[in-house]
C-alpha cells in the first residue's frame, strides 16, 4: 500500500529558530500533499494543500510566510516553520494523495512533535 | 464549505459492549465518508469507509451506517477490546478529496 514517510518525529527548538519537516512518499507520487496540525485532544486542522510545481493552497488564517511549504517533486514535500515561537508548538502531520484512486489518495505520514522552548 | 459536527467527544464502555460514534455534515455534495483511528501521538490510520452510493459497510467488529437524506453517519464498534481505546475521527469530503475532519471521539474501553 501507499507509504508516507515524515521526518522528524520530534523536534525542540529554541524560539525565534526555523524547523523544517519533510514529507515523502514512499512508493506512490503524489500530486498533491496535505499539511495538517492538531493541537492535543483536537481534530486535525488542514493549514494549506500544496501541488508538485506550484504555489501551495493555505487555509484562513494560516500565515504563509510562516508557514513555507515547498513541493519540489512528486515525491517530496516540505514544511518550514519560520522563527518559531511557544504558540506554534505542536504535532504537525501531512498526508499524501495522488495516484489511480484520488477519492481515496489519503495516506498520513506518521507526524512530527515539535516544541518550541 | 462543509463542517463535520462528531458525537460524543468522550465515550468509555466496558469490555464487550458496543460503541456508536456518530457525525452529521453540511454539504449534500460530499460523498466519501472516512473514519480514521489515532492512537496517542500517531498517525490517524483509515479504519474504514464509506461512498455515498451506499447505506452501509461492514468490516468484521466495524461498520459504518450512511443516510445522505439526513445527513449523517455512524461508526458502530462491536465486541469492543481495550486495544479499540483511540480518538476516532470521521471525515467528509467531495470529490476533491480533501476531506474535513470530525472534532474527533476518545473512546475508553475497560477491561
Amino acid at each position: 500500500g501507499a507509504v508516507v514517510s515524515q521526518h522528524p518525529s520530534r523536534v525542540i527548538c529554541k524560539s525565534g529558530t526555523s524547523v523544517k519537516i519533510e514529507c515523502r512518499s514512499l512508493d506512490f507520487q503524489a500530486t498533491t500533499m496535505f499539511w495538517y496540525r492538531q493541537f492535543p485532544k483536537q481534530s486535525l486542522m488542514l493549514m494549506a494543500t500544496s501541488n508538485e510545481g506550484s504555489k501551495a493552497t493555505y487555509e484562513q488564517g494560516v500565515e504563509k510566510d510562516k508557514f513555507l511549504i515547498n513541493h519540489a517533486s512528486l515525491t517530496l514535500s516540505t514544511l518550514t516553520v519560520t522563527s518559531a515561537h511557544p504558540e506554534d508548538s505542536s504535532f504537525y502531520i501531512c498526508s499524501a494523495g495522488g495516484g489511480i484512486d484520488r477519492v481515496r489518495g489519503y495516506t498520513f505520514g506518521s507526524g512530527t512533535r515539535l516544541t518550541v522552548v | 464549505g462543509e463542517n463535520v459536527e462528531q458525537h460524543p467527544s468522550t465515550l468509555s464502555v466496558q469490555e464487550g459492549d458496543s460503541a456508536v460514534i456518530k457525525c452529521t455534515y453540511s454539504d449534500s455534495a460530499s460523498n466519501y465518508f472516512p473514519w480514521y483511528k489515532q492512537e496517542l501521538g500517531k498517525r490517524p490510520q483509515l479504519i474504514i469507509d464509506i461512498r455515498s452510493n451506499v447505506g452501509e459497510k461492514k468490516d468484521q467488529r466495524i461498520a459504518v451506517t450512511l443516510n445522505k437524506t439526513a445527513k449523517h453517519f455512524s461508526l458502530h464498534i462491536t465486541e469492543t477490546q481495550p486495544e479499540d481505546s483511540a480518538v476516532y475521527f470521521c471525515a467528509a469530503s467531495t470529490g476533491s478529496y480533501i476531506p474535513t475532519f470530525g472534532r474527533g471521539t476518545s473512546l475508553i474501553v475497560h477491561p
